[in-house]
């Protein structure tokens, strides 16, 4: 069972462009929704975040959407660069005995044409 | 200096033999997992370890043994390889099995042969 959908798979953006990466969830109990990004030989690391209480953060060029009735968030990079090129996760986790588990969705490869 | 440590970076071995991977967090964190990253790059849990104590077991075979000797190392030992164990083992570390502060290391290529 795919807790955590993502869309597209890939993505392909012009320099300058607008990336968007969709998931979905099913969990009700998940409360916390991070995004990560990893680049080839690398291990992910945490570009943003944002809790249900919030319907959107942005950090730089990097926004997160969440729309909790829907249970879907999603990740807009704005004037997207090369060097942005790599693989996006979302992820959710829940408090209590789930000790900080995430659960990832199938990760989305981005590449930014110059 | 390096948070999250993991040796080897890569691993080719072939079927039945036993093989281990050691990660080391200098984060000071509680708690440490590892992940398991497939051909198709999903990333799921196998295990996470709390100030030394198991605390998820996310029904990986039994040839799988993680251990932990301090809160600081969380070591995965593989008995008898199998081709499908081919795969990224990601350690990662946090504090207090708090969702901030998630650190990956760089991951271990696993290939069996």
């Amino acid at each position: 069972q795919q807790q955590v959908k993502q869309s597209p798979q890939s993505l392909i953006v012009q320099k300058g462009g607008i990336s968007i990466i969709n998931c979905a969830y099913e969990n009700t109990a998940f409360d916390y929704f991070p995004w990560y990004q990893q680049f080839p030989g690398k291990g992910p690391a945490l570009l943003i975040a944002i809790r249900p209480d919030v319907s959107e953060k942005k950090e730089g060029r990097f926004t997160i959407s969440f729309n909790k009735s829907a249970k879907q968030f999603s990740l807009h990079i704005m004037d997207s660069q090369p060097g942005d090129s790599a693989t996006y996760f979302c992820a959710a986790t829940a408090g209590g005995t789930s000790y900080g588990k995430l659960t990832f969705g199938q990760g989305t490869i981005l590449t930014v044409h110059p | 200096d390096t948070a999250v440590s993991q040796t080897p970076k890569y691993l080719v071995t072939q079927m039945g033999n036993d093989k281990s991977i050691k990660c080391e967090q200098n984060l000071g964190h509680d708690t440490m997992y590892w992940y398991k990253q497939d051909s198709k790059k999903f990333l799921k849990i196998m295990f996470s370890y709390n100030n030394k104590e198991l605390i998820i077991n996310e029904t990986v075979p039994n040839r799988f043994s993680p251990k932990s000797p301090d809160k600081a190392h969380l070591n995965l030992h593989i008995n008898s390889l199998e081709l499908g164990d081919s795969a990224v083992y990601f350690c990662a570390s946090s504090p207090g099995g708090g969702r901030v502060g998630y650190t990956f290391g760089s991951g271990t290529r696993l290939t069996v042969v």
